[in-house]
């Protein structure tokens, strides 16, 4: 157990819906990274907190969008969403968000969109 | 740009044998971290070892130990007294200083999948 929460484990969900992740950091982590992992794109950052403020952005559609909350928890939206979203989204969380910092995995959430 | 490469989709070990994984990498900046993640089928992420640029050392890990050839550019994964619960997915990452930062995110080679038979 890597002391990073992801809720839900699994969504399935229509095209055109809209989705939220929920990310809760392992205690005493300030950044927080959204990771993508699909077939064909493989694993890919999609943006990086910390404390609250957005830090780096990856290749995140423009239809995606996250923040961090003051209790340092993150949520990841995704809308108008289409077949080619489903992936399994990760969470990770480091303590300071440097390169050197180890990134600790959440389970992950598995999104179908039908 | 492909930062991460591991050139082997699939290894197959017998148990108790030691295996490496390999991983090659493409980066001009001095400063950065290589890892090494193992995700099970259950989908986890699990981190594994940790080598820094700077790092004189190999870095090791209990069965894990992480052959760094700078000049090379490579940082390959051994695992030694392969067990049946090492068969898994593997993936190679690197990071680097963002824009001057130090802030750095995780680029991920495409994985190898390991196997391990008894």
């Amino acid at each position: 157990d890597s002391g990073v929460t992801q809720t839900p484990k699994h969504l399935i969900t229509a095209t055109g819906q809209r989705v939220t992740l929920r990310c809760s950091p392992r205690s005493g982590d300030l950044s927080v990274y959204w990771y993508q992992q699909s077939l064909d794109q493989g694993l890919q950052f999609l943006i990086q907190y910390y404390n609250g403020e957005e830090r780096a952005k990856g290749n995140i559609l423009e239809r995606f969008s996250a923040q961090q909350f003051p209790d340092l928890h993150s949520e990841l939206n995704l809308s108008s969403l289409e077949l080619g979203d489903s992936a399994l989204y990760f969470c990770a969380s480091s303590v300071g968000g440097s390169y050197q910092e180890t990134q600790y995995f959440g389970p992950g959430t598995r999104l179908l969109v039908l | 740009a492909q930062k991460i490469t591991q050139t082997q989709p699939g290894m197959f070990v017998q148990e108790k044998e030691a295996v490496t994984l390999d991983c090659t990498y493409d980066t001009s900046d001095p400063s950065y971290g290589l890892f090494w993640y193992k995700q099970p089928s259950s989908g986890e992420m699990i981190f594994l070892i940790y080598q820094g640029s700077y790092d004189q050392q190999n870095a090791t890990e209990g069965r894990y130990s992480l052959n760094f050839q700078k000049a090379r550019k490579s940082a390959n994964l051994v695992i030694s007294a392969s067990q049946l619960g090492d068969s898994a997915m593997y993936f190679c990452a690197m990071s680097y200083p963002d824009r001057g930062s130090t802030l750095g995110r995780l680029y991920f080679g495409r994985g190898t999948q390991l196997t391990v038979w008894p």
